[in-house]
């Protein structure tokens, strides 16, 4: 237990479809994160929050659209996704937004897959 | 961020110790090494981080060479429990520098046979 609880653990949806991920930690964190991890490929992030406020989007497709009411929460909202969007998606948190010495906490993910 | 180098693989006997190689040679003076490690169907988990000198936590010690351009990963005594990918970052230390989030790699994927 890490103190990030993802929710749900797994998911499939087809392609028409909207559905929400959601993050929460209440380990008084400032930033939160949203991660891709697709097979045999190396994490990438996604979405950077720091105090509520988006500080990265690293090239995501609009079909990918995140919303963080209050520093305790994180949603990563899914419309229209294509099948090669399927993989785990990984919330993380950390106290600091470029903490270097600081460390990031991360959920067990949300297995996605797309049909 | 500066980029880091590991080996793929890995593999070592359960209670030995395991020495995980990282080299960064274009590290900065404000780069803080950092070590993560991602065991099957679960999120990274911290493992240890430093900046010029060894660290020693519960989970692993922290060997940085003396021009920084490498650092290895020491699990002391290892478990079936520790098999998993392990991932060196850097991170600027700078006040306001460096990237948002960590970058990761392709890491190590450490075997531990029993």
């Amino acid at each position: 237990e890490t103190g990030v609880t993802q929710t749900p653990r797994h998911l499939v949806m087809g392609m028409t479809n909207k559905k929400s991920l959601k993050c929460e930690q209440h380990l008084g964190h400032n930033a939160m994160y949203w991660y891709k991890q697709s097979a045999k490929k190396p994490l990438e992030l996604m979405f950077v929050y720091n105090f509520k406020e988006q500080t990265e989007n690293n090239s995501v497709p609009s079909r990918f659209s995140p919303e963080c009411p209050n520093s305790s929460h994180l949603f990563l909202h899914l419309h229209t996704l294509q099948p090669e969007d399927s993989a785990l998606y990984l919330c993380a948190s950390s106290q600091e937004w470029r903490g270097a010495y600081t460390e990031a906490f991360f959920g067990q993910g949300t297995r996605l897959t797309v049909v | 961020d500066a980029k880091t180098t590991q080996p793929n693989s890995m593999e070592s006997n359960e209670e030995e110790p395991v020495h995980l190689p990282c080299n960064h040679s274009t590290i900065s003076g404000t780069d803080y090494i950092h070590w993560y490690r991602q065991l099957p169907s679960q999120g990274p988990e911290y493992v240890i981080h430093g900046l010029t000198s060894n660290v020693n936590n519960r989970m692993a010690s922290l060997a940085i060479a003396e021009d920084r351009k490498s650092s290895t990963l020491i699990l002391h005594r290892a478990t079936l429990r520790d098999a998993a990918v392990y991932y060196c970052i850097l991170r600027d230390g700078r006040s306001g520098g460096g990237a948002d989030g960590l970058t990761f790699g392709k890491g190590t994927h450490l075997i531990i046979q029993p």
